[in-house]
Order: C-alpha cells, then sequence, then structure tokens
C-alpha cells in the first residue's frame, strides 16, 4: 500500500536561518506531489506543486522554494526564514493518471519562527 | 483562477442534530469536489467526494449535494456525534488537471 512520509514533525528555527522539510511516498510511482501551507486557525494554502521530476509549479510568490530530485520525493525550502513562514506545513499526493483525485495527506511539519 | 468560499466558518450542534456546511465556487469547469475532515492537530483526511456528473452521494451518516447551475455543494452530517467534532473543508479542481483549492474551513462543534 501507499504511504507518505514527511518529517519533522515539529521544528524551531530562528528568523534567517535555513529551511529544509522533506517529503517522501513509497508504494506508488509518478505521483502528483503538493506542499500546502496553513497558518494558525486557517485555511489551506497551496504553495508548490509537482507533476514530475524537475517540474514546480509556484502558485505564490514569496521565499520559499520547491525541488523533486526524485520521482517520490518533495523538498520544501528556504535561504532565509521570516516570522510569516510559521505555521503547519503539509506534503500531499494524488494519481491523477488512475484517476485518483483525492489527496493523501502526509502527518505535517509545525514550524515555528522565531 | 479557481475561488472557493466556505461557510459558515462556524458551527456549534447538539448531539444528534444534522449539521450542513455550505460552499460556492467561481470556476464553472471545476467537476471534482471532495471533502476533508481535520481533527485537532492532526493532518486532513478525504471523507467524501463527488464528481459533477452526480448531484448527490452518501456514505452512511454523510451526502454530499452538487448545484452545478448555482455552483455550489453541500455536506450533510446526520446523527451528529461528539467525534465529529473537527474542522471540515471543502474543496474544487478540475479533475486531473488542476490543483485542489480549498474554503477557509468550518470549525464544527457537536454539544453533548
Amino acid at each position: 500500500s501507499q504511504t507518505i512520509h514527511q518529517w519533522p514533525a515539529t521544528l524551531v528555527q530562528p528568523v534567517g536561518s535555513p529551511l529544509s522539510l522533506e517529503c517522501t511516498v513509497e508504494g506508488t510511482s509518478n505521483p502528483n506531489l503538493y506542499w500546502y501551507r496553513q497558518a494558525a486557525g486557517r485555511g489551506l494554502q497551496l504553495l508548490f506543486y509537482s507533476v514530475g521530476i524537475g517540474q514546480i509549479s509556484s502558485e505564490v510568490p514569496q521565499n520559499l522554494s520547491a525541488s523533486r530530485p526524485q520521482d517520490r520525493q518533495f523538498i520544501l525550502s528556504s535561504k532565509k526564514l521570516l516570522l510569516s513562514d510559521s505555521g503547519f506545513y503539509l506534503c500531499a499526493w494524488t494519481l491523477l493518471g488512475q484517476g485518483h483525485y483525492g489527496y493523501t495527506f502526509g502527518s505535517g511539519t509545525r514550524l515555528t519562527v522565531v | 483562477g479557481e475561488n472557493v468560499e466556505q461557510h459558515p466558518s462556524t458551527l456549534s450542534v447538539q448531539e444528534g442534530d444534522s449539521a450542513v456546511i455550505k460552499c460556492t465556487y467561481s470556476d464553472s469547469a471545476s467537476n471534482y469536489f471532495p471533502w476533508y475532515k481535520q481533527e485537532l492537530g492532526k493532518r486532513p483526511q478525504l471523507i467524501i467526494d463527488i464528481r459533477s456528473n452526480v448531484g448527490e452521494k452518501k456514505d452512511q451518516r454523510i451526502a454530499v449535494t452538487l448545484n452545478k447551475t448555482a455552483k455550489h455543494f453541500s455536506l450533510h452530517i446526520t446523527e451528529t456525534q461528539p467525534e465529529d467534532s473537527a474542522v471540515y473543508f471543502c474543496a474544487a479542481s478540475i479533475a486531473g488537471n488542476t490543483p485542489l483549492v480549498f474554503g477557509k474551513g468550518t470549525r464544527l462543534s457537536v454539544i453533548a
């Protein structure tokens, strides 16, 4: 069966420090991958999505970037964190090619920038 | 692009009563409408979804209705239980083409 792993679960980082969050999917090939951010008490904001290796679409211009170095690996990065980057970061996957349109989310990373 | 509005933002019901959450979308090309439930501190989980070729779908105590003409869809939960307390998100997309766009969520509280 397919599983999605996301780490770390929690992270406290100072302003101006770099960030790297990793997401991997097991048990499937060529998934669509997504990064969403959820601010405290708010909705789910799409940050990036990828339909294949090296293919990244950005939805919100900001100091974050994403990369997909391997088929089932999706990385969210920042060179210098801002206070406004605090939030709950969720990775998700789906298999559109098989008519699987619903997303499965990872367990999330709670990032606090101090 | 797609815009999804969700109402109400908070909803309190007595245990055993029904709860209804409503969403509207802007892009008439959208054809896939899922609902997610997120318990406190946890990941959102898909509870039900509907495609635009169907007007209603049921799964035990949960049902979703879709009105394509009016561009709105609703989640209905009957015989609510305390474990239904959570934040519920609606979403819309063009299946197989665009990412899901989520509403801002509804915090449902079921009072025992």
